[in-house]
């Protein structure tokens, strides 16, 4: 079975830290995805990336940037955390474009 | 583009009862279909999906969906809900294939169980 491990799952930061949110897939696969959860908006884009050092900007990818080194670690950065960051992020990861994706159990994350 | 429209945002239902989540998508290309459900303080978890092959599609816990491609739909259904369906549900749909493609999710529609 294809686990995505996020590495918090509550994380409380403050106005203008870095924040690092860490993900990491034990099933080789090509595809990793950052997404966001707002009551009301559903789950919107982050950023994605479907190689090593490879990324692609998704829908809202103001505020934040992302690192892959290694095919199983995505992480997401928030460069100078702001409050309207808090929400929950949700990381995935597929096997190739299109398929289904699979996802952590989310970080809860609370910029005060 | 492709978008997806999940025509209700809440559905209460009594337990036992049936029920039916509407999902509508637009796509100018042939298409691959998700259903996600996302209990509360976890992620999402694939509940079916459509990628080729027969319209009517089985997934976990009983739920099944019919693609139907004229009305450019898949709605979701269980013939008899549990408490321990309440839920968010999530349609999502996706091009098939390439290495850059992003499944387009829906707003999700929360299904509430009554007793």
């Amino acid at each position: 079975d294809v686990k995505v491990t996020q590495s918090s799952r509550y994380l409380v930061k403050r106005t203008g830290e870095k924040v690092f949110l860490e993900c990491v897939q034990d099933m080789d696969h090509e595809n990793m995805f950052w997404y966001r959860q707002d009551p009301g908006l559903g789950l919107r884009l982050i950023y994605f990336s479907y190689d090593v050092k490879m990324k692609e900007k998704g829908d809202i990818p103001e505020g934040y940037s992302v690192s892959r080194e290694k095919k199983e670690r995505f992480s997401l950065i928030l460069e100078s955390a702001s409050t309207n960051q808090t929400s929950m992020y949700l990381c995935a990861s597929s096997l190739l474009g299109g398929q289904p994706q699979h996802f952590g159990d989310g970080t809860r994350l609370s910029i005060l | 583009a492709q978008s997806v429209t999940q025509l209700d945002s809440q559905v209460p239902v009594f337990e036992e009862a049936p029920v039916e989540l509407r999902c509508n998508y637009s796509s100018s290309v042939s298409v691959y279909l998700f259903w996600y459900v996302q209990y509360p303080n976890q992620g999402l978890q694939l509940l079916l999906k459509y990628l080729s092959g027969s319209t009517l599609v089985k997934g976990i816990n009983g739920f099944e969906a019919e693609f139907n491609k004229s009305q450019t739909s898949f709605h979701l259904r269980k013939p008899s809900v549990h408490i321990s369906d309440t839920a968010e549900y999530f349609c999502a749909v996706s091009p098939p294939g390439d290495r850059d493609d992003k499944i387009i999710f829906g707003k999700g529609t929360r299904l509430h169980i009554l007793p």
